[in-house]
């Protein structure tokens, strides 16, 4: 069965310094990959995605992410944050042979000025 | 265009008692799907619509059941409620099934006392 691990339940950082938030996944086949974000009182929206192609994927407010099969991670970085980040992010992952997204369990990303 | 919209946003019922939440997806969106989402367990997934049918289905109890309507409008409904059933529930659709691109309504925060 397919799984995904997000290491950091807290990531504090300090507005312009780089973050990375941790993804790994486990699965017997391929994978789709996603990464979606919650703003407080928000429902989840989907910040990016892999599906092939590319194993680098980028999002329009400068988060990107790399797929690398070989250690089963996706993880999510951002060279400079910014306050308005702060926010839950969620990794996810669907299998080729199945059709449940399933999520991790969250990393809250706190940007302070 | 209008998103996922879910109703009630909020509401408290006592154990023993039912509920049922609703969902309305973005219009042409034909898949629905139900999360759980609680601070220790994260997004539990618990079932897919597609076309009126269900689709897929998550590992909880018989007491959660859901269904979709001709327009794509879904239910979902958990009889005898436990305090553990205290969560926020989120609806999410998409095009087609089984893809892992959802689009999330803010949820319906449900508090068992």
């Amino acid at each position: 069965a397919q799984s995904v691990t997000q290491l950091d339940s807290q990531v504090p950082v300090f507005e312009e310094a780089p973050v990375e938030l941790r993804c790994n996944y486990s699965s017997s086949v391929s994978v789709y990959l996603f990464w979606y974000v919650q703003y407080p009182n928000q429902g989840l929206q989907l910040l990016l995605k892999y599906l092939s192609g590319s194993t680098l994927v980028e999002s329009i407010n400068g988060f990107e992410a790399e797929f690398n099969k070989s250690q089963t991670s996706f993880h999510l970085r951002k060279p400079s944050v910014h306050i308005s980040d702060t926010a839950e992010y969620f990794c996810a992952v669907r299998s080729y042979n199945t059709d449940k997204l399933i999520f991790g369990t969250g990393t809250r990303l706190q940007v302070f000025p | 265009k209008a998103g996922v919209t879910q109703t009630p946003r909020y509401l408290i019922k006592t154990r023993g008692q039912q509920v049922t939440l609703s969902c309305s997806p973005i219009s042409g969106h034909r898949s629905v799907s139900w999360y759980q989402q609680t601070p220790g367990q994260g997004l539990q997934f618990l079932f897919e619509y597609f076309s009126e049918t269900q689709r897929n289905k998550g590992n909880f109890p018989g007491r959660f059941s859901g269904r979709q309507f001709s327009n794509s409008r879904s239910e979902m409904n958990v009889s005898t409620l436990e305090l553990g059933d205290s969560a926020l529930y989120l609806c999410a659709s998409s095009r087609e099934w089984g893809t892992g691109e959802l689009f999330f309504g803010e949820g319906s925060r449900l508090t068992v006392l």
